[in-house]
């Protein structure tokens, strides 16, 4: 089974800062990976496929890179909507989700 | 508009059985994959199970592998989750979630609806 690990698992910044969540692949998954935006007690939203592809309506702030093992989620300037929890997704076998990392308020 | 709108959820004791549904509207239902993602409280995601266009292809999680069925009526638009011999562990917010496809990411998802496994 892939395992998928996101870092850190809670991160704390301000509006306008640039912030930047890992994550790990414990095999290469080439660019099989999306990134997923989910508020409490809303079901995810999808931000990001194929590692770097912005799904349409989603804010050109978001931005997503890597391949193989290492992947990014970067937020160019940081909104009062993003304070949310973002999850990475792999779907080159099967589908495996990272555990989580919590953008709160600093 | 796509639309995925679950329901099914319920209390249940330990052992027993529950069948969530999945009404998709706004898409061709029969031309996407589906699944089933779980989350229980206050925890992370976790798929759970995938069902291609046709039917033809079943994936699930180990985790449910052997309890679980997934199943769906194109002529009807909607997905199903059969689920047997239910433990506490198995209590979460249960989602179908839309494949965007070749076995891709999750494009649309449902609201969720609540399982509790409990005596």
């Amino acid at each position: 089974d892939i395992q998928m690990t996101q870092s850190p698992s809670t991160l704390s910044a301000s509006v306008g800062d640039r912030v930047t969540i890992t994550c790990r692949a414990s095999q290469s998954i080439s660019s099989w990976l999306a990134w997923y935006q989910q508020k409490p007690g809303k079901a995810p939203n999808l931000l990001i496929y194929r590692a770097s592809s912005l799904k349409s309506g989603v804010p050109s702030r978001f931005s997503g890179g890597g391949s193989g093992t290492e992947f990014t989620l970067t937020i160019s300037s940081l909104q009062p909507d993003d304070f949310a929890t973002y999850y990475c997704q792999q779907y080159n076998t099967y589908w495996t989700f990272g555990q989580g990392t919590k953008v709160q308020i600093k | 508009e796509v639309q995925l709108v679950e329901s099914g959820g319920g209390l249940v004791q330990p052992g027993g059985s529950l069948r969530l549904s999945c009404a998709a509207s706004g898409f061709t239902f029969s031309s996407y994959g589906m699944n089933w993602v779980r989350q229980a409280p206050g925890k992370g995601l976790e798929w759970i199970s995938y069902i291609s266009s046709s039917s033809s292809t079943i994936y699930y999680a180990d985790s449910v592998k052997g309890r679980f069925t997934i199943s769906r009526d194109n002529a009807k638009n909607s997905l199903h989750l059969q689920m047997n011999s239910l433990r506490a562990e198995d209590t979460a917010v249960f989602y179908c979630a839309r494949e965007s496809g070749s076995l891709g990411s999750f494009d649309y998802w449902g609201q969720g609806t609540l399982v509790t496994v409990s005596s």
